[in-house]
C-alpha cells in the first residue's frame, strides 16, 4: 500500500528565511506525490506535483519541491517565507485503484511564520 | 464559480440521528470522493466512486454509505451517527488522469 510520513508537526520559521517541509513516501511502482495547502476553516488547495520528470518541482506562491528517489523524499521548500505561508501542509500519494485515483494524506505539518 | 459545492457548512446532530452531506461538482469530473479530517489523522478517505454508477469503500468506511446520484453528485449518508464520527468531513473530485484534486470547504459535524 502506498503511504507519506511527515515527520513533524509543527515547522517554526522566521520571516524571510528559507523553508523547508519535510515528507518521506513508501509506494510500489513509480510515485506521484503531491503537496496542499489548507487555510484555517477552508478546503485543502494543490500547490504542486511530481508525476515525472525534473527532481525540482515548482508549485504556486513561490513553493518548490525535491523528488529524491533515494531517499525516498518529497520535501517541500521556500526560499523566503511568508507570513501569510502560515497554514497547514500535507503531503500526498496518488494510488490508483478500480479506475479512480485515491490520494493518501500524510498527517499534516502546521507551518508558522514569525514576523 | 466551477468547483465542489458541499451543503450544509455545519451540523449538530444527536447520538443515533441519521444525515446525509451532500456534494456537488461542475467541473465534468468523473471521479468523486469523500473523507474525513481529524486533528493529527490528516485526511482520510471514507468512499470513492471513479466513475457515474460505481463507488468502492476507502480506509473507514464503516458507520456510512455513499451514493453516486449521477456525475455531478455524490452523497454521504450516516444512518446512526456516533460520537466517533464527530470530524470535517471534505467532497473532493479529479478527472480520470488524477493528477490533482478539487476540494469543498468542508462540512463540520459534531455529534453529541
Amino acid at each position: 500500500a502506498q503511504s507519506v510520513a511527515q515527520p513533524e508537526d509543527q515547522v517554526n520559521v522566521a520571516e524571510g528565511n528559507p523553508l523547508t517541509v519535510k515528507c518521506t513516501y513508501s509506494v510500489s511502482g513509480n510515485p506521484y506525490l503531491f503537496w496542499y495547502v489548507q487555510y484555517p476553516n477552508r478546503g485543502l488547495q494543490f500547490l504542486l506535483k511530481y508525476i515525472t520528470g525534473d527532481n525540482l518541482v515548482k508549485g504556486s506562491y513561490g513553493f518548490e519541491a525535491e523528488f529524491n528517489k533515494s531517499q525516498t523524499s518529497f520535501h517541500l521548500k521556500k526560499p523566503s517565507a511568508l507570513v501569510s505561508d502560515s497554514a497547514l501542509y500535507f503531503c500526498a500519494v496518488r494510488e490508483r485503484k478500480s479506475g479512480a485515483n485515491n490520494l493518501f494524506f500524510g498527517t499534516g505539518t502546521r507551518l508558522t511564520v514569525i514576523p | 464559480n466551477a468547483g465542489v459545492t458541499q451543503t450544509p457548512k455545519f451540523q449538530v446532530l444527536k447520538t443515533g440521528q441519521s444525515m446525509t452531506l451532500q456534494c456537488a461538482q461542475d467541473m465534468n469530473h468523473n471521479s468523486m470522493y469523500w473523507y474525513r479530517q481529524d486533528p493529527g489523522m490528516g485526511l482520510r478517505l471514507i468512499y470513492y466512486s471513479a466513475s457515474e454508477g460505481t463507488t468502492d469503500k476507502g480506509e473507514v468506511p464503516n458507520g456510512y454509505n455513499v451514493s453516486r446520484l449521477n456525475k455531478r453528485e455524490f452523497s454521504l449518508r450516516l444512518e446512526s451517527a456516533a460520537p466517533s464520527q464527530t470530524s470535517v468531513y471534505f467532497c473532493a473530485s479529479s478527472d480520470w488522469v488524477g493528477y490533482g484534486y478539487t476540494f469543498g470547504s468542508g462540512t463540520r459535524l459534531t455529534v453529541v
